[in-house]
């Protein structure tokens, strides 16, 4: 199975700090990664699909780019809202693995 | 709309079977590139994918899970199930199922997850 690698695993920011969060497999995926906001107590919410296509009613300020093996997600003005956990999911092949997580909290 | 809605027993013994259903309801799982996952989250941990079945009823599964997962459809209840044997205390988690249209689009719609605890 293709291991995704993420990190950093926690950060502390402020709001209106640029914030990047990186994901790298284990092998080449092409483009086929996707970026999920958790918050507590609820679903994971896509963001990214694609590695830089930014889902449907999601904020211009969420970001991704990447391609084969290095992915990044970038917050450009961080709001009290994305206050979350981050996770990338590869959808290369299967079984699909999502990486650790990246939890985003308030400095 | 899409929804997904997960349901089952919320508290299952070690070495019992556990049956989860998602019953879904504003897309069809018979149309082309759709498919269906379960995923699931132990407390205060990562996401774990599980498994997926496809319009086509192909069926993908973790490798470590593999020998213990089941995942089926019936395309005319709009249901897909997910059955997992021999169920430890370890399985305790949060399980969603979601919807993905083909790859590389992103699981767009969860269900708001079940959560299953095992104990005796």
């Amino acid at each position: 199975a293709i291991q995704m690698t993420q990190s950093p695993s926690s950060l502390s920011a402020s709001v209106g700090d640029r914030v990047t969060i990186t994901c790298r497999a284990s092998q080449g995926i092409r483009n086929d990664l996707g970026w999920y906001q958790q918050k507590p107590g609820k679903a994971p919410k896509l963001l990214i699909y694609a590695a830089s296509s930014l889902q449907s009613g999601v904020p211009s300020r969420f970001s991704g780019s990447g391609s084969g093996t290095d992915f990044t997600l970038t917050i450009s003005s961080l709001q009290p809202e994305d206050f979350a956990t981050y996770y990338c999911l590869q959808d290369y092949n299967y079984p699909q693995t999502f990486g650790q997580g990246t939890k985003v909290e308030i400095k | 709309q899409v929804t997904l809605r997960e349901s089952g027993p919320a508290l299952v013994k070690p070495t019992q079977t556990l049956t989860l259903t998602c019953t879904f309801s504003g897309f069809s799982l018979s149309t082309s590139g759709m498919c269906v996952s379960w995923i699931r989250q132990p407390p205060g941990k990562a996401l774990e994918w599980l498994a997926l079945i496809d319009w086509d009823d192909d069926k993908y599964y973790s490798t470590s899970l593999k020998t213990r997962l089941t995942i089926s459809k019936d395309t005319s209840k709009n249901q897909v199930v997910l059955t997992m044997t021999n169920m430890d205390p370890v399985d305790t988690a949060t399980y969603y199922c979601a919807r993905i249209q083909g790859y590389s689009y992103g699981y767009d719609y969860w269900g708001q997850g079940t959560l299953v605890t095992v104990s005796s």
